[in-house]
């Protein structure tokens, strides 16, 4: 079942400009990662951020997590065209036991216009 | 490293044939495998999770009898979506990990089924 929410939805945005975009879940967490997904194609993992961290960045991606109000937002820094995708944040919740799965988001579909 | 593979990248059948779809590791071993169904400009919705050796756990709502599973081996996994039909029509996604306690999924590049 899908828990969290994404939002905006739909996202579009010049190249150059930044672009931020927010996750929000239900249940306490183990950590809270980000994928990215092309048209038709997989998803490729971005990043991972856990839940004693606050912040963390891997080149032009920055992601917050804050767990008091379970949120997490990515940003993207100086955004190019090849950026244009689909965002999708997931969680891995910390109450799964033996049986974890990750509980993911909407998506939020990003284009950058050269 | 942690490649995971799709075959077929698109398939095409009549309504009533049986379409069998692989995820395979190619270079790490996958105690789990977990496989998606994605509609057009959707999340991804979990329909399973594969645990090498042992029956798959369905979510709710998914039948096992229309979508089996087997995850026979460390590196390969495989969905059969029996008798398919045009609402079985959708992308299939897989997505492997190295343990229980390991945190990132690695996913495959996709299957598109169109079933006539």
């Amino acid at each position: 079942s899908q828990q969290g929410e994404e939002d905006p939805q739909a996202l579009s945005i010049q190249e150059g400009e930044n672009a931020t975009m927010n996750c929000s879940y239900k249940t306490s967490i183990n950590n809270l990662q980000w994928y990215r997904q092309n048209s038709g194609r997989g998803l490729v993992h971005l990043i991972l951020i856990r839940s004693n961290e606050r912040e963390k960045h891997s080149g032009r991606l920055r992601v917050t997590l804050d767990t008091s109000k379970k949120s997490s937002s990515l940003l993207i820094t100086a955004s190019r065209a090849a950026d244009t995708a689909s965002y999708f944040c997931a969680t891995d919740p910390s109450n799964a036991g033996n049986n974890r799965k990750l509980i993911w988001g909407l998506g939020t579909s990003l284009a950058v216009n050269p | 490293g942690a490649v995971v593979s799709q075959h077929p990248s698109w398939v095409i059948c009549k309504s009533g044939t049986s379409v069998k779809i692989e995820c395979r590791s190619l270079d790490f071993q996958a105690t789990t495998m977990f496989w998606y169904r994605q509609f057009p400009k959707q999340s991804l919705m979990l329909m399973a999770t594969s645990n090498e050796g042992s029956k798959a756990t369905y979510e709710q709502g998914v039948e096992k009898d229309k979508f089996l599973i087997n995850h026979a081996s460390l590196t390969l996994s495989t969905l059969t979506v029996t008798s398919a039909h045009p609402e079985d029509s959708s992308f299939y996604i897989c997505s492997a990990r190295t343990g229980n306690y390991q945190e990132t999924q690695y996913f495959g590049p996709g299957t598109r089924l169109l079933v006539l």
